[in-house]
């Protein structure tokens, strides 16, 4: 089946500095990929789209300078946390459409950020 | 505003009975659903999905049913094992974009 893998999937980081977040699409193109953001005990909040080779679209309230997304190629999605804060400390998660069969989406396996 | 919610936390259920998971939405917009299954730490997994011209599907344990006019859905797993203890996420989508619920954490005990 699709599989994205998301690297790494754990990273403690200094505030003020950046973290940059892959997802790799395996054994498919992504042409679409979304970037989850979770609290705990809460939802994944859609953070934002992005679509090979044309700037991502940021939801409401999320600071497009701040989470940079790059999404280059089909098979690679970026996310960059600049100049983290501990309030960026947070469970992130990738998920991209499997255009084949239905509307399912596959998930990363989520990259736990702790800005310290 | 929540367009997708999920009253309740968390659900208690004895091993080999039935554990049932709701969901309600307010978009009548949204044309397909899904459940996806989550472990701590780790990235959530599709488990079963129907579309809005259905009102039942099945796979396995698991049974999704639709009611459009109520605007809610559930995950029926028989007979709940153990290893279902999870939190289950409800997912409803719009032009491919997927609104999630909060979750309900399941536990199956022995």
């Amino acid at each position: 089946g699709a599989v994205v893998s998301q690297h790494p999937s754990w990273v403690i980081c200094k505030s003020g500095t950046s973290v940059k977040i892959e997802c790799r699409s395996l054994d498919f193109q992504a042409t679409t990929m979304f970037w989850y953001r979770q609290f705990p005990k809460q939802s994944l909040m859609l953070m934002a789209t992005s679509n090979e080779g044309s700037k991502a679209t940021y939801e409401q309230g999320v600071e497009k300078d701040k989470f940079l997304i790059n999404h280059a190629s089909l098979t690679l999605s970026t996310l960059t946390v600049t100049s983290a804060h501990p309030e960026d400390s947070s469970f992130y998660i990738c998920s991209a459409r499997v255009q084949e069969g239905n509307y399912g989406y596959t998930f990363g396996s989520g990259t736990r950020l702790t800005v310290v | 505003d929540q367009q997708v919610k999920q009253n309740s936390p968390s659900l208690s259920v004895q091993e080999g009975r039935i554990s049932i998971l709701n969901c309600d939405y307010t978009n009548s917009m949204f044309d397909y659903f899904l459940w996806y299954k989550k472990y701590p730490a780790e990235g959530p997994t599709f488990l079963i999905s129907i579309s809005s011209i259905k009102d039942k599907n099945e796979d396995g344990r698991f049974t999704v049913f639709l009611n459009k006019s109520a605007k809610h859905l559930s995950l029926h797993i028989v007979p709940s094992q153990p290893g279902d203890s999870a939190v289950y996420f409800c997912a409803a989508s719009e032009n491919y974009i997927p609104t999630f619920g909060r979750g309900t954490s399941l536990i199956v005990h022995p």
